[in-house]
């Protein structure tokens, strides 16, 4: 049973560019979460989805940011016209169920994203 | 309301040594407690968790104990390793809502 699969890895992008990152999560996995870790700090919430519905966006960005979590393939994380202040790694996680028991979310390795 | 506040912000401690990191939460609504440990370039791990039904929960080296009165938890790591030397994170959420409140961090070195 593969992990949380994020990519790319690592994305270098030109300030003014799109950035998408993908995460597939878990087989049986139908809970995605995004999370942005900025150098030295711990992880900080942006946005839950389960399949084609976002549950809370509280922790995004208002204006640039955009995620999704359509019915067949990858959640997205869209980051429109980058600033280097967007330069982070990205997380996912992704969980079986939304609370209760056995609701461990698992993280993928994370995307790094470097904006120049 | 929502922050954890974690401490140390980092720990050097003898091989063979108890590592411990402390974590402090204000919101009452939060009743799961995992503890992740993150190596360089890699994903957080989940380490070990706990619900505030019970004070004290233990798997191989790694304790957390939990004081709901005082509203603290805390991570002990006995005899450390060097192999533990990574950045531990507490965080916190509600029974019914997955989303993590993360603590800033802790970086662990381990000599040996």
């Amino acid at each position: 049973n593969a992990g949380v699969m994020q990519n790319p890895r690592h994305l270098v992008r030109r300030r003014g560019q799109e950035a998408r990152l993908r995460c597939s999560p878990m087989k049986g996995h139908s809970h995605v979460y995004w999370y942005r870790q900025l150098p030295e700090e711990g992880l900080k919430f942006m946005v839950y989805l389960q399949k084609e519905n976002i549950i809370d966006e509280s922790g995004m960005p208002k204006e640039r940011f955009s995620a999704e979590f359509p019915k067949e393939g990858p959640s997205i994380l869209r980051i429109q016209q980058v600033v280097r202040g967007d330069s982070a790694a990205y997380f996912c996680a992704s969980s079986p169920s939304r609370g209760g028991p056995f609701t461990e979310a698992f993280f993928g390795q994370g995307t790094r994203l470097t904006v120049v | 309301q929502q922050q954890v506040k974690q401490s140390p912000q980092s720990l050097i401690v003898q091989k063979g040594g108890i590592s411990i990191i402390n974590c402090a939460y204000e919101n009452t609504a939060f009743d799961y407690f995992p503890w992740y440990q993150q190596f360089p370039g890699k994903g957080p791990a989940l380490l070990i968790a706990i619900r505030p039904d019970v004070s004290e929960k233990k798997e191989g080296r790694f304790t957390i104990s939990f004081n709901k009165s005082a509203k603290q938890f805390s991570l002990h790591i006995m005899d450390s390793q060097p192999g533990d030397s990574a950045t531990y994170f507490c965080a916190a959420s509600s029974f019914n809502y997955d989303k993590l409140v993360f603590g800033a961090g802790t970086i662990l070195r381990v000599k040996s």
